[in-house]
């Protein structure tokens, strides 16, 4: 199994939701990655599990949490969220943290 | 013809003949690079890598160059065919205790039939 799964594949919320992004894999990998992803920009980095750890954040505001309840799972909580945060999030996993990393569909959100 | 992975130019091709697609990297100290591809509503999926001990590296239809002294990767796609029509990422990493990769801007592959 090379997959990375996401879910949900679209997401529609309002600016006092909360709500939460899942990804899963099942690779044995041990780093685990949430990416944003603009129209027509590249993915840019927003954390990066080790582990089961935290090992980077890279500045991201409060109002994106991340969770790594094993080392299958990766959740992205959201809360109060704003209009600008509205792109595609993607997760990754990878064996070794920073070698190939292996993308899942990611979910398209959308903040109203 | 060639273009600069820096703007998200767009790159177009005739079926059948070869891509060449560009990437300029940042870091001196980067000693890993990998090259997405991304089609529409997809997320990237991986094409090829490479290390810096290396300076070419082929696999199916696709060759990586790396070029340390000018701090350039391009990659090579032979007799390219519409299902390559897509957006090319170059990524690269570094060791300074953690890895993590960090993007190049993109280029976009239209392949004409």
């Amino acid at each position: 199994d090379t997959e990375v799964t996401q879910t949900p594949k679209h997401l529609v919320m309002g600016m006092t939701n909360k709500k939460s992004l899942k990804c899963e894999q099942h690779m044995g990998h041990r780093a685990m990655y949430w990416y944003k992803q603009k129209a027509k920009k590249p993915p840019e980095l927003m954390f990066v599990y080790s582990y089961e750890k935290l090992s980077i954040n890279e500045s991201v505001p409060s109002r994106f949490s991340p969770e790594c309840p094993n080392s299958s799972l990766l959740n992205l909580h959201l809360h109060a969220l704003q209009p600008e945060d509205s792109a595609l999030y993607l997760c990754a996993s990878s064996q070794d943290g920073g070698d190939e990393q292996y993308f899942g569909p990611g979910t398209r959100l959308t903040v109203t | 013809g060639e273009s600069v992975g820096l703007h998200l130019p767009t790159l177009s091709v005739q079926e059948g003949d070869n891509s060449i697609i560009n990437c300029a990297y940042s870091n001196s100290a980067s000693d890993y690079f990998i090259w997405y591809k991304q089609e529409s509503g997809k997320g990237p999926q991986f094409i090829i890598d490479i290390r810096s001990n290396m300076d070419k590296r082929q696999g199916q239809r696709v060759t990586v160059l790396l070029n340390k002294t000018v701090k350039h990767l391009s990659l090579q796609i032979a007799a390219t065919q519409p299902g390559d029509s897509a957006v090319y990422f170059c990524a690269e990493s570094w060791d300074t205790g953690r890895r993590a990769l960090t993007f190049g801007s993109g280029t976009r592959l239209q392949v004409q039939p």
